[in-house]
């Protein structure tokens, strides 16, 4: 596609629930990356993939989050169990190959639980 | 260390002024980008500009211009004439090649009043 388009753009989910966050890259960028920006703060890394393959996961704040690539393209991020703290907006970002190309972002998740 | 700084929160001017955003830097690499983007109210990220540490040259595109500095580690960025669009959270970042992901700092929240 022209951008990156995540869906939904705003999601309200009780306390407990698990949510899927999707994330669908420009066409050809093989990496694909995803941010979290709680109300005022800045942008926290969660994870990489390049490819179908997430080399750095590190930023993953607990074993409730997994996220997923499939065909080089779509990802997925899941949270199971969700927690009132997991209210942030998550971006998700594109770019061509490598980083230091420049990340392209989406508009956003904006997931609030209640 | 691989640091972004910008030790501005949050400015305000009054429309017309001019107004620096100011960036410092942090990296063991020798071989690095720096970016600026423009988060406004609507959320989503726009890319700014891309330097690379080769390049020191200064830039301007438009009202927008961008001062490199590798002696002080800083890339600071320029508003000249503000205007009311111009309102929104810039957040300045690194990328250095060791690393495949982006390093931001915490974001400078700019209001433009009128």
């Amino acid at each position: 596609g022209a951008g990156v388009s995540q869906s939904p753009s705003n999601k309200v989910t009780e306390k407990g629930k698990d949510v899927e966050l999707r994330c669908d890259p420009i066409s050809g960028h093989t990496a694909l990356y995803w941010y979290r920006q709680s109300l005022g703060q800045g942008l926290e890394f969660l994870i990489y993939f390049q490819g179908n393959s997430a080399p750095d996961k590190s930023g993953l704040p607990s074993d409730r989050f997994s996220a997923e690539r499939t065909g080089g393209s779509v990802s997925t991020l899941t949270i199971q169990r969700t927690q009132q703290e997991d209210s942030a907006v998550y971006l998700c970002a594109s770019s061509l190959v490598r980083v230091n190309y420049g990340y392209t972002f989406g508009s956003g998740t904006r997931l609030t639980v209640v | 260390a691989q640091k972004v700084t910008q030790a501005q929160t949050e400015i305000s001017v009054v429309e017309k002024e001019d107004v620096t955003l100011d960036c410092v830097y942090e990296t063991r690499d020798t071989t690095y980008y720096l970016f600026w983007y423009k988060q406004p109210p609507s959320g989503e990220l726009v890319f700014l500009i891309r330097r690379n540490s080769f390049d020191e040259q200064n830039e301007i595109s438009g009202r927008y211009s961008w001062n490199f500095q590798k002696s002080t580690s800083s890339f600071n960025f320029t508003i000249t004439a503000s205007q009311v669009v111009d309102s929104a959270v810039y957040f300045c970042a690194l990328i250095p090649t060791s690393y495949d992901k982006v390093i931001f700092g915490p974001g400078t929240s700019l209001s433009v009043i009128p």
